[in-house]
């Protein structure tokens, strides 16, 4: 099972900041936080991962709580191109990604 | 760079008929690659895991004997669905992970291959 927590579907202008939640309370002191995406009838994307410190590169940031129990994927200035499943993965070995059922985010103009 | 391509991208067969599904790592060596299936509106389920050169390991539930892997290279991997039914239509997702240790250890996916078994 998915030991993530996210809401089903959100909304976005476009422009603006998207903000994805993600609660991993159960989450292991070697475990790190994965975020990946799927556009319609596409493979999944990488986005990001982190293990404690927040992280940014030219996709999106993340920010991890002090705790480590949820983190937030933030996409500074969505766009239409942006709409996918957001999946937030926790994981030790990524040879085991299991997802979860993801955040449907629409971006609308 | 870290394209890994599926080919076909659509496929529609017969019941009883076999389908062979290709993943290809086009920029990079992959020491392990990853069979995922999707059904619609659902999440991705891995299937197995394959390391070049050895057999596969399948996930709980998935019959081996129905879904042939073989990772012969380091930059192929193959997915035969033998004597496919129509419960057997699904997205097919290929992922690879690249032996240079300077990348993120994340996978990079395919395509997908979206199999109709009429």
């Amino acid at each position: 099972d998915a030991k993530t927590t996210q809401p089903t579907s959100m909304d976005c202008a476009e422009g603006r900041a998207a903000n994805l939640p993600c609660n991993h309370s159960t989450i292991s002191g070697n475990e790190y936080v994965y975020w990946y995406r799927q556009i319609h009838s596409q493979g999944p994307q990488y986005i990001i991962h982190g293990l404690k410190n927040n992280e940014t590169n030219e996709m999106a940031s993340l920010i991890i709580t002090e705790d480590r129990k949820s983190s937030t994927l933030i996409l500074p200035h969505a766009t239409l191109r942006d709409t996918a499943v957001y999946y937030c993965i926790v994981t030790y070995n990524t040879d085991k990604l299991i997802f979860g059922t993801g955040t449907r985010l629409q971006v609308f103009p | 760079g870290a394209v890994v391509s599926q080919h076909p991208s659509r496929v529609i067969c017969k019941s009883g008929t076999s389908v062979k599904i290709e993943c290809r790592s086009l920029d990079f060596q992959a020491t392990t690659m990853f069979w995922y299936r999707q059904f619609p509106k659902q999440s991705l389920m891995l299937m197995a895991t394959s390391n070049e050169g050895s057999k596969a390991t399948y996930e709980q539930g998935v019959e081996k004997d129905k879904f042939l892997i073989n990772h012969a290279s380091l930059t192929l991997s193959t997915l035969t669905v033998t004597s496919a039914h129509p419960e057997d239509s699904s997205f097919y997702i290929c992922s690879a992970r690249a032996a240079w240790i300077g990348w993120n250890n994340e996978q990079f996916f395919g395509p997908g291959t979206r199999l109709t078994v009429l």
